[in-house]
């Protein structure tokens, strides 16, 4: 079946410095990704939809310069994180759609 | 707004019992409705949908049917499974065909032996 990969699996920062995570879909080509966060306990909150080709639309109060989305070909996504700070830990989710939604596994990103 | 609300969890059960996990919707229009799982380690992986009105969706044992006139689509199984242990998420797509997903908070199922 499809398959999404992210990377890295988990993370761990200092406060003040950017990280990237990236999204592949391994064996299909998607025009759209999309970019979850989750919160302990908590449900997935959509953060933004990145398109192939052109800017990413971002959900409302997500920071698009906090969270920078570069879809830079059919097969990958990144998110970075600029400037971290604690209250940016969470666990990131991406997503890309073929028959239905395929998801990658996540990245943990701890801010010290 | 788009909202799902799922029962609170964690869920505990014995091995062959039968689950209930409740998800109720708020939607505008005619959302479709999913129930996805993720397995511990594992990314969420779709379990079953129905995108109309009175559709069950189906699979691995389990059941959901879109209710409309209780905005719900409840997930169950008739005999859980220790290897169904994981977080159960239900989800809308507010449009038909649409690929943006509302989620609820998820509910962790545990089945003990």
């Amino acid at each position: 079946g499809a398959v999404v990969s992210q990377h890295p699996s988990r993370v761990i920062c200092k406060s003040g410095t950017s990280v990237k995570i990236e999204c592949r879909s391994l064996d299909f080509q998607a025009t759209t990704m999309f970019w979850y966060r989750q919160f302990p306990k908590k449900s997935l909150m959509l953060m933004a939809t990145s398109n192939e080709g052109s800017k990413a639309t971002y959900e409302q109060g997500v920071e698009k310069d906090k969270f920078l989305i570069n879809h830079a070909s059919l097969t990958l996504s990144t998110l970075t994180v600029t400037s971290a700070h604690p209250e940016d830990s969470s666990f990131y989710i991406c997503s890309a759609p073929r028959d239905t939604q395929y998801f990658g596994p996540g990245t943990r990103l701890t801010v010290l | 707004g788009n909202s799902v609300t799922q029962m609170e969890g964690p869920v505990t059960l014995s091995e062959e019992a039968f689950l209930t996990i409740n998800c109720t919707y708020t939607a505008t229009g005619y959302p479709s409705l999913f129930w996805y799982v993720q397995y511990p380690g594992e990314g969420l992986q779709l379990l079953l949908k129905a995108t109309k009105a009175d559709d069950k969706g189906s699979n691995k044992g389990f059941e959901a049917t879109y209710r409309k006139e209780t905005t719900s689509f409840h997930l169950e199984k008739g005999s859980v499974q220790v290897s169904d242990s994981a977080v159960y998420f239900c989800a809308l797509s507010p449009l038909q065909g649409a690929q943006k997903l509302v989620f609820g908070q998820g509910t962790r199922l545990t089945i003990n032996p």
